[in-house]
């Protein structure tokens, strides 16, 4: 039973493609979080959101959103992918008002 | 923005103790201090979780002096399987929606 999964675990493409990477909890936590790893082994947060409240990294570009259908889902949107967004995304999610996050195994992404 | 400080690696033996530093000169008054390991194509684990003084757990110590603007991560002898990439994680007072942070990460190679 994985607490936090990802989908897909491997993910290429082309420039200027639209994605999605899904993102789902079972651990009944109120906020999720998405993250990108760069090479340089870096942990940026992009979001955290619960079911009241999203925050944005102001840095992240608009070409990202995350999407949650329920409290168990966060899906990371992507458009008009560019060759500076291949990294490793995490997912992860945290009971509310603690920073004990349980993080999915992580999705790598290359932009051809 | 928080500048976080984290040696960039460090290296020890099977059975030493080692002693990781996080600085954060800016951490917001009320949040706690937490971290992280992270092996190869994994998502970052939670080790420990501090506010302030002392936290120990099974597995470390955390040591928070009074004024928070530091962190210290204690592994008591540690073994070949801790070799690992070690983040602090806490949340900045200048940043207006209170994003979470994680240091630069220190990379830990335990040789036998």
């Amino acid at each position: 039973d994985t607490a936090v999964s990802q989908t897909p675990k491997y993910l290429v493409t082309q420039m200027g493609n639209d994605k999605s990477i899904k993102c789902e909890q079972n651990l009944g936590h109120d906020t999720m979080y998405w993250y990108k790893q760069d090479s340089k082994k870096f942990l940026k947060i992009m979001f955290s959101y619960n079911n009241k409240e999203l925050i944005i990294n102001e840095t992240v570009p608009n070409r990202f959103s995350p999407k949650s259908p329920d409290k168990a889902h966060l899906n990371l949107h992507i458009n008009s992918l560019e060759l500076g967004d291949s990294a490793v995304y995490f997912c992860a999610s945290s009971p509310i008002a603690k920073n004990i996050q349980y993080f999915g195994a992580g999705t790598r992404l290359s932009v051809l | 923005l928080a500048k976080t400080t984290q040696p960039i690696s460090m290296d020890s033996y099977e059975g030493q103790e080692v002693n990781i530093t996080c600085s954060h000169n800016n951490i917001a008054t009320n949040d706690y201090i937490t971290w992280y390991q992270q092996f190869p194509s994994q998502g970052p684990r939670f080790i420990i979780q501090g506010y302030k003084t002392k936290v120990t757990n099974e597995v470390a110590s955390l040591f928070i002096p009074a004024d928070r603007k530091s962190s210290t991560l204690s592994l008591p002898r540690v073994s070949l399987s801790d070799t690992a990439v070690y983040y602090c994680l806490f949340r900045p007072m200048d940043t207006g929606r209170r994003a979470l942070t994680f240091g630069s990460g220190t990379r830990l190679q335990v040789q036998p």
